[in-house]
């Protein structure tokens, strides 16, 4: 049972443009829903991450939108740059993370074209 | 401060050989982490560890053993390889802060080929 899902899998958008990957979640437990970006040949590093208590947080150019009733949160990726070429993982977990871990979603590879 | 750190960063291995990655962190961390990442798959969970000396099993445990050997460090052991394992392995350590999952950082990874 695949517990996140993202979509979509590839997103090629124009530089200064506005990249949005959505994820949608089905355990209701889930209270922490961060964002990570890997480079190629690199670690997933974190980006953003938001709690359910708030339904939007900015940092800079990237925005999570959360929607707690619909069990959605997606990434928003204002005036998106070249350097913005990545893969993208949301991702959920429950309160004390435990053996849980982080639940990954499958990974969105986005190409921002100049 | 180096972060989280594996080694090696890419092997190779026939079929049936053994072998153990290497991870650790100087974050003073008490939650660590294996992962491996399939193409397609995102990242799964293979063990996790909340402190010196305890383990559990996580999504995908089968064909791997860990071991916690100290607060700094982490190791995945593979005692027979199969071409399935064939995947990169991440580490990644966190804290949990009053009772809320902290951001886990992860190591540069270990590109592992099983022929």
């Amino acid at each position: 049972q695949q517990q996140v899902k993202q979509s979509p899998q590839s997103l090629i958008v124009q530089k200064g443009g506005i990249s949005i990957i959505n994820c949608a979640y089905e355990n209701t437990a889930f209270d922490y829903f961060p964002w990570y970006q890997q480079f190629p040949g690199k670690g997933p590093a974190l980006l953003i991450a938001i709690r359910p208590d708030v339904s939007e947080k900015k940092e800079g150019r990237f925005t999570i939108s959360f929607n707690k009733s619909a069990k959605q949160f997606s990434l928003h990726i204002m005036d998106s740059q070249p350097g913005d070429s990545a893969t993208y993982f949301c991702a959920a977990s429950k309160p004390g993370g435990g053996a849980d871990g982080l639940t990954f979603g499958k990974g969105t590879h986005l190409i921002i074209q100049p | 401060n180096a972060g989280v750190t594996q080694t090696p960063k890419f092997q190779v291995l026939k079929t049936g050989q053994s072998m153990t990655l290497q991870c650790a962190q100087d974050m003073n961390h008490n939650s660590m982490y294996w992962y491996r990442q399939d193409p397609g798959m995102g990242l799964r969970l293979i063990y996790y560890s909340a402190s010196e000396g305890t383990t559990d099993k996580g999504e995908v445990p089968n064909g791997y053993n860990v071991s916690r050997l100290n607060k700094r460090e982490f190791s995945l052991r593979l005692e027979s390889a199969a071409p399935s394992q064939t995947s990169v392995y991440f580490c990644a350590s966190s804290e949990i802060s009053g009772g809320f999952q902290e951001t886990q950082y992860f190591g540069p990874g270990t590109r592992l080929l099983v022929l």
